[in-house]
């Protein structure tokens, strides 16, 4: 399958501090990327969707100020949670896809630590 | 409202066996069904999938059954293996505009050897 390419793996950042993370795909362009949040023992939750060049589409109840997206080329995209506190730790998880696949491809995602 | 179901968070089953993971869901409009495999602090990884036309794929040792007048598929993986041993997201594809990925809750597999 496609190679999606997530970093950092982990992170530790103080409270009040902006976070970045980066998301790739390395052997196909990614039309469309996706952003998870996945908290202990828990399910997927997709935070947003973000199409090559437009704004993200975030689903309710994400704040698009905390949590922002941007998609600027085929093959990156970044998540940026602006002024983390500690509720926003937890494992984030990028995915993505191309025309040519009915599945999205994950990354290896990143697990933020807010003290 | 979470509209894919997996109700079991745990199944073990001795090697060698069948595991049988099930799914359910409640929207209609999903057109794709995917199965993925997923370890501790990893990202998912892709198993099989199947379309919301047909009824059955298969492809190695896993199998994916859809019934959609119940609303539910399963994957079947047989003969199971120690390296089987993971967490099983059912997850449906709807398309509305732009593609979308639901996720069920996951199912603990564990394969005893």
């Amino acid at each position: 399958g496609a190679v999606v390419s997530q970093h950092p793996s982990w992170v530790i950042c103080k409270s009040g501090t902006s976070v970045k993370i980066e998301c790739r795909s390395l052997d196909f362009q990614a039309t469309t990327m996706f952003w998870y949040r996945q908290f202990p023992k828990q399910s997927l939750m997709l935070m947003a969707t973000s199409n090559e060049g437009s704004k993200a589409t975030y689903e309710q109840g994400v704040e698009k100020d905390k949590f922002l997206i941007n998609h600027a080329s085929l093959t990156l995209s970044t998540l940026t949670v602006t002024s983390a506190h500690p509720e926003d730790s937890s494992f984030y998880i990028c995915s993505a896809r191309d025309l040519r696949n009915t599945e999205a491809f994950f990354g290896q995602g990143t697990r933020l630590t807010v003290v | 409202d979470q509209q894919v179901k997996q109700n079991s968070p745990s199944l073990s089953v001795q090697e060698g066996r069948i595991s049988i993971l099930n799914c359910d869901y409640t929207n209609s409009m999903f057109d794709y069904f995917l199965w993925y495999k997923k370890y501790p602090a990893e990202g998912p990884t892709f198993l099989i999938s199947i379309s919301s036309i047909k009824d059955k794929n298969e492809d190695g040792r896993f199998t994916v059954f859809l019934n959609k007048s119940a609303k539910h598929l399963s994957l079947h993986i047989v003969p199971s293996q120690p390296g089987d041993s993971a967490v099983y997201f059912c997850a449906a594809r709807v398309t509305s505009g732009t593609y979308k990925y639901i996720f069920g809750t996951g199912t603990r597999l564990k394969v005893l050897a």
